[in-house]
């Protein structure tokens, strides 16, 4: 069955770096999304992409945060001077299409748990 | 803002007897609601979803039903089975981005 791939599985850095977080989505899959938990807390949306574009955003994603799709398989979540508060699990996750999407949800990949120190 | 809540953190339930989970929401443009399943280490996995128009769909063991007047939709789980044991996450959307809850962690007890 197709998965959503994310690298890597743990991600430790010191505060104030940068960390790109990368996923594979399932290849014919058009939606892009990142979001995040908090240990303990809900799963928060962060953004949406479609054709090469943030479609959506939340308040969290602020001037400290991008994605990109550089090569047309990878979608990258990037996170510039990380704080304390940065320290999450960040799930990537995709779908075909916006219809199937509403019916079947997205599929989630694995996650990728960022510790910030 | 909680757009989305699931106010029972926690749930047990004996192997065989039904679970409910349940889920509150706030804004009425949500028309689509999906239940998700997250093992620890893994991310959210689909289970079962419904659309606004109606206010029932099963799927083998798992129901989900929607009261959209009181804004609450919950899931059964009958019968209960120890593997079902994870947390459980409501999630909610208007177009495209789906708005989850805090989730419930389910015991099932053998």
């Amino acid at each position: 069955e197709p998965e959503v791939t994310q690298t890597p599985s743990h991600q430790v850095t010191q505060m104030g770096q940068e960390v790109i977080l990368r996923c594979v989505p399932i290849s014919n899959h058009l939606y892009f999304y990142w979001y995040r938990q908090i240990l303990g807390q809900k799963v928060e949306f962060l953004v949406s992409f479609y054709n090469n574009e943030i479609s959506e955003k939340s308040e969290i994603f602020d001037d400290q945060f991008s994605v990109e799709r550089p090569d047309g398989s990878n979608f990258t979540l990037k996170i510039r001077s990380t704080k304390l508060e940065d320290s999450a699990m960040y799930f990537c996750a995709s779908s075909e299409d916006s219809g199937g999407q509403r019916r079947a949800g997205y599929t989630f990949g694995s996650g990728t748990r960022l510790t910030v120190v | 803002d909680q757009q989305v809540k699931q106010n029972s953190p926690s749930l047990s339930v004996q192997e065989g007897r039904i679970s409910i989970l349940n889920c509150d929401y706030t804004n009425s443009m949500f028309d689509y609601f999906l239940w998700y399943k997250k093992y620890p280490a893994e991310g959210p996995t689909f289970l079962i979803s419904i659309s606004s128009i109606k206010d029932k769909n099963e799927d083998g063991r798992f129901t989900v039903f929607l009261n959209k007047s009181a804004k609450h939709l919950s899931l059964h789980i009958v019968p209960s089975q120890p593997g079902d044991s994870a947390v459980y996450f409501c999630a909610a959307s208007a177009l495209l981005v789906f708005y989850f809850g805090t989730g419930t962690s389910l015991t099932v007890i053998p």
